[in-house]
């Protein structure tokens, strides 16, 4: 079965500061991957995706993330944190066949200090 | 629409109550899904259509639970007789392709 652990419930970073988020799945084959950030009072905006091809996917706001088989993780990295940035951050897997529903992570929220 | 449309963005119910949650997709986004969000979770997969049918609906928590599309277009959650435990974010996504799914802000549910 399909699952998805983000190991850090809470993430505190200087602004400036470079940033990894950290997600490992659980999945039988290679899977659809996503990251998505949740601000407060808002939907889920899709940062960016892996389907296939090169393991490091670029994003927007200057996310990025690589895709690592042997270690079945998805980490999303970005070199300089902005205040902007603080918000929930969840991970997700979703089956390349049927539904495509997505398997998400518990999130990890990023606060950013100045 | 310019993005997926839920209502109301909020709902305070009492227990035992019925509630409609509704959700109207980006136009011409064939799949529609709907997700749970408790406090502190992640979001849980509830229901799925594929136009106006549901092909797995294996993560409705109860039969309280059920769902409907009309037009390839809105969708309804109905909870029935409404529990404390159903108090959450109820998501709604659409997917034109299944692959890529764009999500509403929510309604939040609230059972005193």
């Amino acid at each position: 079965a399909q699952s998805v652990t983000q190991p850090d419930i809470h993430i505190t970073v200087s602004e400036g500061a470079s940033l990894e988020l950290r997600c490992n799945y659980s999945y039988g084959a290679t899977p659809y991957l996503f990251w998505y950030v949740q601000s407060p009072g808002q939907g889920l905006q899709l940062l960016l995706k892996y389907f296939s091809g090169d393991t490091l996917v670029q994003g927007i706001k200057g996310f990025e993330a690589e895709f690592k088989r042997s270690q079945s993780s998805f980490n999303l990295r970005k070199p300089s944190v902005h205040w902007s940035d603080a918000a929930e951050y969840f991970c997700a897997v979703g089956a390349k066949a049927g539904a495509n529903n997505l398997f998400f992570g518990t999130g990890t929220r990023l606060t950013v200090i100045p | 629409g310019a993005g997926v449309s839920q209502s109301p963005s909020n709902k305070v119910t009492e227990k035992g109550k019925d509630v409609e949650l509704r959700c109207d997709p980006i136009s011409g986004h064939t799949a529609l899904y709907w997700y749970r969000q408790r406090l502190g979770q992640g979001l849980e997969f509830l229901i799925y259509f594929q136009g106006n049918s549901a092909p797995d609906k294996s993560g409705l928590p109860s039969d309280r639970f059920s769902a409907e599309r009309t037009g390839e277009s809105v969708s309804t959650l109905t909870i029935q007789r409404t529990q404390q435990e159903d108090s959450a974010v109820y998501l709604c996504a659409s997917s034109l392709d299944r692959n890529i799914q764009y999500f509403g802000a929510g309604t939040r549910l609230s059972v005193l």
